[in-house]
């Protein structure tokens, strides 16, 4: 597509259980970044992939998040056992990679825990 | 460790009124690359500029301009004749060596009418 794409929009989920948040970058690009941005907040660093390198996984804030990339294309973002702190738009990005690439966001995903 | 600290949260100025937000970062690295990005209401992020560690030379852009100072580790960003449409959240964000791209906390820019 034409910009990065996140699915679902929103996700409203009950305590506890676990969700998956899709991204779709942008065709060519070989960075993926997750970021987290909770309500009135910044954006909150979880995990970035390059190419076929091993993921920076230093942001995820607990052993409950995980995410993939299939093909270094299309990315998961999966939450285990959701708490109701996990509420907040998650963020999706793709760049060409290296420094000086700006990176595209997507509309993000609104999850709400209850 | 990089860092990236935007100490304003929150401005608010009256239409036409010029505005200054400030970025001020932390980083080990020599060659890096700074960033400014703009979350309107609608949420999507937009890239507005970049600026390496090596090139010092201000930028102005219509109503916007870049102040990049090395020496205090700064990278601050002025609207000119501020509108309406300017109300959004800017985020400074800073590239490394690492590649991981470090935000701000974001300034909320209300320009009022």
């Amino acid at each position: 597509g034409a910009g990065v794409s996140q699915s679902p929009s929103n996700k409203v989920t009950e305590k506890g259980k676990d969700v998956e948040l899709r991204c779709d970058p942008i065709s060519g690009h070989t960075a993926l970044y997750w970021y987290r941005q909770s309500l009135g907040q910044g954006l909150e660093f979880l995990i970035y992939f390059q190419g076929n390198s091993a993921p920076d996984k230093s942001g995820l804030p607990s052993d409950r998040f995980s995410a993939e990339r299939t093909g270094g294309s299309v990315s998961t973002l999966t939450i285990q056992r959701t708490q109701q702190e996990d509420s907040a738009v998650y963020l999706c990005a793709s760049s060409g990679g290296g420094l000086n690439t700006e990176a595209f966001f997507g509309q993000g995903t609104r999850l709400t825990v209850v | 460790a990089q860092k990236v600290t935007q100490a304003q949260t929150e401005i608010s100025v009256v239409e036409k009124e010029d505005v200054t937000l400030d970025c001020v970062y932390e980083t080990r690295d020599t060659t890096y690359y700074l960033f400014w990005y703009k979350q309107p209401p609608s949420g999507e992020l937009v890239f507005l500029i970049r600026r390496n560690s090596f090139d010092e030379q201000n930028e102005i852009s219509g109503r916007y301009s870049w102040n990049f100072q090395k020496s205090t580790s700064s990278f601050n960003f002025t609207i000119t004749a501020s509108q309406v449409v300017d109300s959004a959240v800017y985020f400074c964000a800073l590239n490394g060596e690492n590649e991981k791209l470090t935000f701000g906390t974001g300034t909320r820019l209300t320009i009022i009418p």
